[in-house]
């Protein structure tokens, strides 16, 4: 079974610090999707990132950062230069390529409240 | 562009009633998921739905039923509610292609007395 792991239930940083959410998961699948999702207070999840299995490259989008480390399941996600705006629950998702077309889900971890302080 | 759309935005029942979530999907979408979230945790997967089919199910009892319409949007029914099905049911679409990331509407916060 697929499993995701946020050990950080809540940070909190000063404005301007830079700060990394961590993710690790587990799958037994070779091919699977990793996923960060966004969820304001109003309570929309809004897609971030989505990395596949077979990519261990690192994104930058802005101040944005992933690193994908296969070796050890995890998936963490910087902000750098953090902003009030960053204030929200982040979530890590995985999805496993079952056979078919349209037949997979997301496995989400519990969620890191992150909150930015002016 | 419209994104995915849900309705009610809140909806309160009591114990033993049913209830139906209707949710549109983004344009170009033809998978509709359904998750449940409860206070302080991540969403859980439901069901979801391609070519009006249920294609996967979660750990989820009988008491939730979808459906999927030719126009890709999806109803979600839950009878007999209970005092623990209280959360935020988040509708999630997608294109079929595996591996394409899902986009969420605004989710039904239900309540139940």
């Amino acid at each position: 079974a697929q499993k995701v792991t946020q050990a950080q239930t809540e940070i909190s940083v000063v404005e301007k610090e830079d700060v990394t959410l961590d993710c690790v998961y587990e799958t037994r699948d070779t091919t699977y999707y990793l996923f960060w999702y966004k969820q304001p207070p109003s309570g929309e999840l809004v897609f971030l990132i989505r990395r596949n299995s077979f990519d261990e490259q690192n994104e930058i989008s802005g101040r944005y950062s992933w690193n994908f480390q296969k070796s050890t399941s995890s998936f963490n996600f910087t902000i750098t230069a953090s902003q009030v705006v960053d204030s929200a629950v982040y979530f890590c998702a995985l999805s496993e390529a079952h056979s078919g077309a349209g037949s997979y889900q997301l496995t989400f971890g519990k969620g890191t409240k992150l909150s930015v302080i002016p | 562009d419209a994104g995915v759309t849900q309705s009610p935005t809140h909806l309160i029942k009591t114990r033993g009633q049913q209830v139906t979530l209707r949710c549109s999907p983004k344009s170009g979408h033809d998978t509709v998921s359904w998750y449940q979230q409860a206070l302080g945790q991540g969403p859980q997967f439901i069901f979801q739905y391609y070519e009006e089919e249920e294609r996967q199910r979660g750990n989820f009892p009988d008491r939730f039923s979808g459906h999927q319409f030719p126009n890709y949007s999806s109803e979600l029914n839950v009878n007999a509610l209970l005092l623990g099905d209280s959360a935020l049911y988040l509708c999630a679409s997608s294109h079929r292609d595996r591996g394409q990331p899902q986009h969420f509407g605004d989710g039904t916060r239900l309540s139940i007395l």
